[in-house]
């Protein structure tokens, strides 16, 4: 069965500062793959995917996040974050099992931008 | 933002009893599906609707029912409430299945004493 794995529980880091966030999962074979972000008191909202095509993706709010399938990892990268990107961040998989897609999320990391 | 609004918003009840928590879609989305957050497990899928009177259990599916009969609603069924079930409970929507973007309400907050 397919797993998520978000090894970091929370990453502090300075505003202005490079962040990465970790995600690792188990089974490589017809993944889609997805980050979601979930501000304080909302639901979560898609940031990026990758469904196909070129492995590296970015959302419109200058994260990126690269698909390596020799890794089984979907990182997800910002060269500079701010105040704004605090939030909850999920990476979620979804892989076909039997006969239908099934999606799995990670447990999330909680990115807590300092001044 | 995808219309999709969720009710009540919290709700404190106690152990043994029924609660049902409603979810109401505007987008005509085929597929929709309950989720319940807890700290550390990440959101985990509880039952989820590929079509009117169409549902299938999830990976945490046990003392919880779902039924959906209209395309816009889909209901979450707590037979007989437990402090485990404490969550915030979401629900979401995409229109092909789990292999697309799925859209999620504003939650469901539930305190079970």
């Amino acid at each position: 069965a397919q797993s998520v794995t978000q090894l970091d529980s929370q990453v502090p880091v300075f505003e202005e500062a490079p962040v990465e966030l970790r995600c690792n999962y188990s089974s490589s074979v017809s993944v889609y793959l997805f980050w979601y972000v979930q501000y304080p008191n909302q639901g979560l909202q898609l940031l990026l995917k990758y469904l196909s095509g070129s492995t590296l993706v970015e959302s419109i709010n200058g994260f990126e996040a690269e698909f390596n399938k020799s890794q089984t990892s979907f990182h997800l990268r910002k060269p500079s974050v701010h105040i704004s990107d605090t939030a909850e961040y999920f990476c979620a998989v979804s892989s076909r099992m039997d006969s239908s897609y099934k999606l799995i999320f990670g447990s999330g990391t909680r990115l807590l931008v300092r001044p | 933002d995808a219309g999709i609004t969720q009710s009540p918003r919290h709700k404190v009840t106690e152990t043994g009893t029924p609660v049902t928590l409603r979810c109401h879609q505007t987008e005509n989305h085929r597929y929709m599906y309950w989720y319940r957050q807890d700290p550390g497990h990440g959101l985990r899928l509880i039952h989820y609707s590929y079509g009117v009177k169409d549902t299938d259990k999830g990976e945490v599916s046990d003392g919880y029912s779902v039924s959906r009969s209209k395309t816009e609603d889909f209901l979450l069924t707590l037979e007989s409430a437990t402090s485990s079930q404490t969550s915030v409970y979401f629900c979401a929507i995409s229109e092909i299945g789990p292999q697309e973007t799925q859209y999620f309400g504003p939650g469901t907050r539930l305190l079970v004493l």
